[in-house]
């Protein structure tokens, strides 16, 4: 199985922050990555699909990138909406599906 | 509008049986892979299993293999989750979820989720 981890596991910034969260597989999942924001109580959101493409309706500030191994989430300027956990998702192979462990973006 | 509303969740022991569901509507339902989430309290997620629009193919977690079955009634845009066996470690928000590939092809993400429903298994 490929195994995905997240840092920081906290992050704690600022309203017009920049903001970037590392997600890193086990081994190589090319660009089949995405990532998705969760807030209290509610379902997660995608943002980003294939490791730097944008879903409909996402503002320009989220960005994507990274292959291979290492893939980084960029909020270029952190807004109040922006607090949350955000978790990466690789799907890559049948091995399954697997989620990292989370990034919450708290206040500072 | 895309809209998938989960119920069924409850609490139920150890060793007993639940059945989720998964009422979709505002897009084709039988040209798309659906797949079941799930959330332990305080916890991050966990993808469960999918299932390919008419059925035939179906995927699992190694951990509910031989105990959850997931399936799908196209006629009723339904998707269900038939859960055996539950234990503890199966408490969870379960979040019924779209993989956007259509009817071309499978991509493994998913673009659209419910609201979830919870699982408690207790005693």
């Amino acid at each position: 199985d490929i195994q995905m981890t997240q840092s920081p596991s906290t992050l704690s910034a600022s309203v017009g922050d920049r903001v970037t969260i590392t997600c890193r597989a086990s081994q190589s999942i090319s660009s089949w990555l995405a990532w998705y924001q969760q807030k209290p109580g509610k379902a997660p959101k995608l943002l980003i699909y294939k490791a730097s493409s944008l879903e409909s309706g996402v503002p320009s500030r989220f960005s994507g990138s990274g292959s291979g191994t290492e893939f980084t989430l960029t909020i270029s300027s952190l807004q109040p909406d922006d607090f949350a956990t955000y978790y990466c998702q690789q799907y890559n192979s049948y091995s399954g599906i697997t989620f990292g462990p989370g990034t919450k973006v708290d206040i500072k | 509008e895309v809209q998938l509303v989960e119920s069924g969740g409850g609490l139920v022991q150890p060793g007993g049986s639940l059945r989720l569901s998964c009422a979709a509507s505002g897009f084709t339902f039988s040209s798309y892979w659906m797949s079941w989430v799930r959330q332990a309290p305080g916890k991050g997620l966990e993808w469960v299993a999918n299932i390919k629009q008419d059925g035939s193919e179906k995927y699992y977690v190694d951990s509910v293999k031989g105990r959850f079955t997931i399936s799908r009634d196209n006629a009723k845009n339904s998707l269900y989750l038939q859960m055996n066996s539950l234990r503890a470690e199966d408490t969870a928000v379960y979040y019924c979820a779209r993989d956007p590939g259509g009817a071309l092809k499978r991509t493994d993400y998913f673009d659209y989720w419910g609201q979830g429903t919870l699982v408690t298994v207790s005693s």
